[in-house]
C-alpha cells in the first residue's frame, strides 16, 4: 500500500506566474484535501475534492483552484502568485464518511520570489 | 466555525521527563479531535484520535491525550520522553458531520532535552 504522495518537493516561482502543485493519494482513498502550511503556522485549508467535485473551502481567494482525476489523484493550481503564498502545500486523502483520518503527503515547499 | 488555541508555543523537556502539550477548541457544532506530529521537512502523521467513547485515548509512540468536554480541551501527554520526540505537536479539530475541514492549532514545539 502506497501513501500520499506529493510533487514536486521544491518549487521555485516568481511573482505573477502560475503554478501546478501534484498530488497522489493512498489507495483506496476517495477524498482530498489541501492545506496551505505557512512558515511556523499551523496548516490552513484550502478545499477538499470528493467525486471529482469541490466540496467544501477555506477562506482562500478563487485564484487558488483544484482539481480530482477519476483515480483520486489531485491538482492544486495556484494564478498570479503573490509573495505569500510562499508555504508548504500539504496533500491528505481519506475515505469519505465518519471519523475516517487523513493521511498527510511530505508537502511541496513552494517559494515565491 | 471552529477555534483551536495551543497557548504554549515551545515546550523545552529533559529526556525521560514526562510532559504536557495543551489544546483548547472551541466549537458550536460536534466535533472529532487529533493530535499530529511534524518531523523537519515532513508532512503530518496522525499520533491519536478522538471520536466518541472513551475519554483517555491512547496513541502511537507511548503518548495518550484526554478529552474534557467541560473544559473543551484536549490535552497530550507522554510519561517518558525520548530525544526523539522532539518535533512539532498539532492539535485539530474536524466537525462530526459535513466537510472534512480540519482547524489546526497554531502548533507546540517539543524540544527534548539530553
Amino acid at each position: 500500500e502506497t501513501g500520499v504522495t506529493q510533487s514536486p518537493t521544491h518549487l521555485i516561482k516568481t511573482r505573477g506566474q502560475q503554478v501546478t502543485l501534484r498530488c497522489s493519494s493512498q489507495s483506496g482513498h476517495n477524498t482530498v484535501s489541501w492545506y496551505q502550511q505557512a512558515l511556523g503556522q499551523g496548516p490552513q485549508f484550502i478545499f477538499q475534492y470528493y467525486r471529482e467535485e469541490e466540496n467544501g473551502r477555506g477562506n482562500f481567494p478563487p485564484r487558488f483552484s483544484g482539481l480530482q482525476f477519476p483515480n483520486y489523484s489531485s491538482e492544486l493550481n495556484v494564478n498570479a502568485l503573490e509573495l505569500d503564498d510562499s508555504a508548504l502545500y500539504l496533500c491528505a486523502s481519506s475515505l469519505w464518511g465518519g471519523g475516517s483520518e487523513q493521511y498527510f503527503g511530505p508537502g511541496t515547499r513552494l517559494t515565491v520570489t | 466555525a471552529q477555534s483551536v488555541t495551543q497557548l504554549d508555543s515551545q515546550v523545552p523537556v529533559f529526556e525521560e521527563a514526562p510532559v504536557e502539550l495543551r489544546c483548547n477548541y472551541s466549537s458550536s457544532v460536534s466535533v472529532y479531535l487529533f493530535w499530529y506530529v511534524q518531523y523537519p521537512n515532513q508532512g503530518l502523521q496522525l499520533l491519536l484520535k478522538y471520536l466518541s467513547g472513551s475519554t483517555l485515548v491512547k496513541g502511537i509512540n507511548g503518548f495518550e491525550a484526554e478529552f474534557n468536554k467541560s473544559q473543551t480541551s484536549f490535552h497530550l501527554r507522554k510519561p517518558s520522553v525520548h530525544i526523539s520526540d522532539t518535533a512539532e505537536y498539532f492539535c485539530a479539530v474536524r466537525p462530526t458531520s459535513g466537510t472534512y475541514k480540519y482547524i489546526f492549532g497554531t502548533g507546540t514545539r517539543l524540544k527534548v532535552l539530553a
